[in-house]
This record gives structure tokens, sequence and C-alpha cells, in this order.
């Protein structure tokens, strides 16, 4: 059962653009959302994280929205750079689960000069 | 700050060989650390909380007798595959968190250590 989800494999942006990538969950005992950064062969990166009590919140490029109602939490890149270009993933915690980590597939993002 | 560091970074050994991974926060203390699995394309798995001076708890699915979990201090968790078989090949990332953080605080990841058994 894949409580976190992010539909799309990849994502092509030119650079200067917006991206924008998403996630779905199911599980409503998540409470506290984050987006990280790989590159091949390396940990993830932290990049930013939203608890369930606000919809926004925004650092630097880097903004993330979460809708509730939806159980949808979307990262924007504005303006992209080639050198964000990696695999992003979203993660979720929450409930019972003290700390613990879910994961989504991840969505390799491509930002072309 | 909030540096984790995982050595070693690549293994490669034979099957039967078992194998020991070391995940260290470097700049803060951390009571619990998690170790992931990541296979090709796919998502991280998480395979397993490591406390420290207390048992690991593990995942539904993961052998604990497979791989043994050690967090003998607040900086060092580690990971040992024991008996390793070709499908234990893997990319294998820990992440820590600081102590007395209040839970909703981010994780931060070592390197991972990719293993490959012959």
């Amino acid at each position: 059962d894949q409580q976190v989800k992010q539909n799309s494999p990849s994502l092509s942006v030119q650079e200067g653009r917006i991206s924008i990538l998403n996630c779905d969950y199911t599980n409503s005992m998540f409470d506290y959302f984050l987006w990280y950064k790989k590159y091949p062969a390396e940990g993830p990166t932290f990049l930013i994280s939203i608890s369930s009590i606000k919809d926004k919140n925004e650092d630097g490029r880097f903004t993330v929205f979460l809708n509730k109602s939806a159980k949808h939490l979307s990262l924007h890149i504005v303006p992209s750079q080639p050198g964000d270009s990696a695999v992003y993933f979203c993660a979720a915690a929450g409930g019972t689960s003290y700390g613990k980590l879910t994961f989504g597939q991840g969505t390799i993002l491509t930002v072309h000069p | 700050g909030a540096v984790v560091s995982q050595h070693p970074s690549w293994v490669i050994c034979k099957s039967g060989t078992s194998v020991k991974i070391e995940c260290r926060s470097l700049d803060f203390q951390a009571t619990t650390m998690f170790w992931y699995r990541q296979f090709p394309k796919q998502s991280l798995m998480l395979m397993a909380t490591s406390n420290e001076g207390s048992k690991a708890t593990y995942e539904q699915g993961v052998e604990k007798d497979k791989f043994l979990i050690n967090h003998a201090s607040l900086t060092l968790s580690t990971l040992t595959v024991t008996s390793a078989h070709p499908e234990d090949s893997s990319f294998y990332i820990c992440s820590a968190t600081r102590t007395g953080q209040w839970s909703n605080q981010p994780q931060h990841f070592g390197d991972g250590t990719r293993l490959s058994i012959l």
C-alpha cells in the first residue's frame, strides 16, 4: 500500500521557468511533510518542510503548498536552474509512527539551459 | 551543521560475508537513527528505527537476524548485514534526528552505502 505517491516519474523544465512537483498521500494521520533532493549515489538532502497547521511554506526559490482536504502537496521551484536537476522525493510523517518517514517514489527533474 | 557520515560508501564482497555499515552524527547527538534501503529507481524503504541504548524496531518484513542494528552511543549506529547474499545488494542509507527535538524536525541523511554481493 503506497501511502505517499508521486505520480510523475519525471519532469522537464526550461531554465528560468517554474517547476511544480506533486505529491499525494492517503494516510490522514500524516501531519508533517518534507521534500528532499537526491543525486545518484548520495543520500537525500533536506529542502523544505511543512506542518499540517500551515498551507504554505516558503524558503528562497522553494515553496511548498499543502492542501489537506485533497491530501495533496506540491513543491514549486522558481526560477528553475540547471543545478536543480535531481530526483525529488516527498516524505510524510505523523500519527503513532514517531519520526518515521514514508517516502514517495520520486520525480526526476531535469532543468534545461 | 547536522552532518551525518556513513561509512563505507561502497562495498563489494563475496556471498556469505557479513558487512558492517556505520552511521555517525558528526555535530549533534541522535537518540534515534533510521536505516533505509533503496532499490534502483525506487523509493527509500524504511528498514528499522535504531534507538540508543535499546533494541531496534524493525519494519514488517525485515529480518531482524539478517540485519543487525546496534546503537551504542548517541552518535553512532551500525547496521550489519549478516551472511549477505546477492539479493541483499542494494543502496543502504541512514538518517538521524537531533536528540530532544520536537518530533517534526527533518531527518538528515548520510550519503549511503552501495552494497554489492557477488
